[in-house]
């Protein structure tokens, strides 16, 4: 079975830029969650996608913005990318929501320049 | 206030111990769930074990296994006969209730030493 898949692998931006991440879950897998990991402040939750809606949000600007297709594919997109975005954005999947087992990507390390 | 504390930023131990990583957790929620995740050099998140708040049994996943106090809200790590190979970033973390947000400690570095 193939694990969770996030493209692109790196990326490179500038600041004001925007940038789209994908993440597909494990087959049979609908729901989606999406962290963001910093040196200064470590794992944070970004948002949670279930059946297509946004089902959880962490504390983060408007700026940070997802959606989850039918095929429990997800994407996220910064607009207006600032130093402060770089990061590794990692996604999660999980069978369904509240389930014990979430399994990681590995992850789409963005650099803002 | 911190919901998931690990104090121990860096660790060094000696192949074939056994290895104690540190985690104590902040909630009023009776409903609660308690993971481990491994992070490799490479960043791939992997998850290790997981402990409900309502689980009368410790959990144990091969050499791994969760010292799960409730009273005093810990939820220890203990890596049996550790190997090279467990050289990586341990996290530990929490989720309340059913919601899907897990929280993260900020990691503790393990490094063993051949």
């Amino acid at each position: 079975k193939a694990g969770v898949t996030q493209t692109p692998r790196y990326l490179i931006k500038t600041r004001g830029q925007q940038v789209t991440l994908s993440c597909s879950p494990i087959s049979g897998h609908r729901s989606v969650s999406w962290y963001q990991q910093t040196p200064g402040q470590g794992l944070q939750f970004l948002f949670e996608y279930f059946s297509e809606t946004q089902r959880n949000k962490g504390n983060f600007p408007g700026r940070f913005s997802g959606r989850q297709f039918s095929n429990s594919r997800s994407e996220m997109n910064v607009s207006t990318l600032e130093l402060g975005d770089s990061a590794l954005y990692l996604c999660a999947s999980s069978l369904t929501r509240g389930y014990n087992e979430q399994f990681f990507g590995p992850g789409t390390r963005l650099t803002v320049l | 206030a911190q919901k998931i504390t690990q104090t121990q930023p860096g660790m060094f131990v000696q192949e074939k111990e056994a290895v104690t990583l540190d985690c104590t957790y902040d909630t009023s929620d009776p409903s609660y769930g308690l993971f481990w995740y491994k992070q490799p050099s490479s960043g791939e998140m992997i998850f290790l074990i997981y402990q409900g708040s309502y689980d009368q049994q410790n959990a144990t996943e091969g050499r791994y296994s969760l010292n799960f106090q409730k009273a005093r809200k810990s939820a220890n790590l203990v890596i049996s006969a550790s190997q090279l190979g467990d050289s990586a970033m341990y996290f530990c973390a929490m989720r309340e209730g059913e919601d899907d947000k897990i929280i993260f400690g900020k990691g503790t570095r393990l490094h063993i030493l051949p």
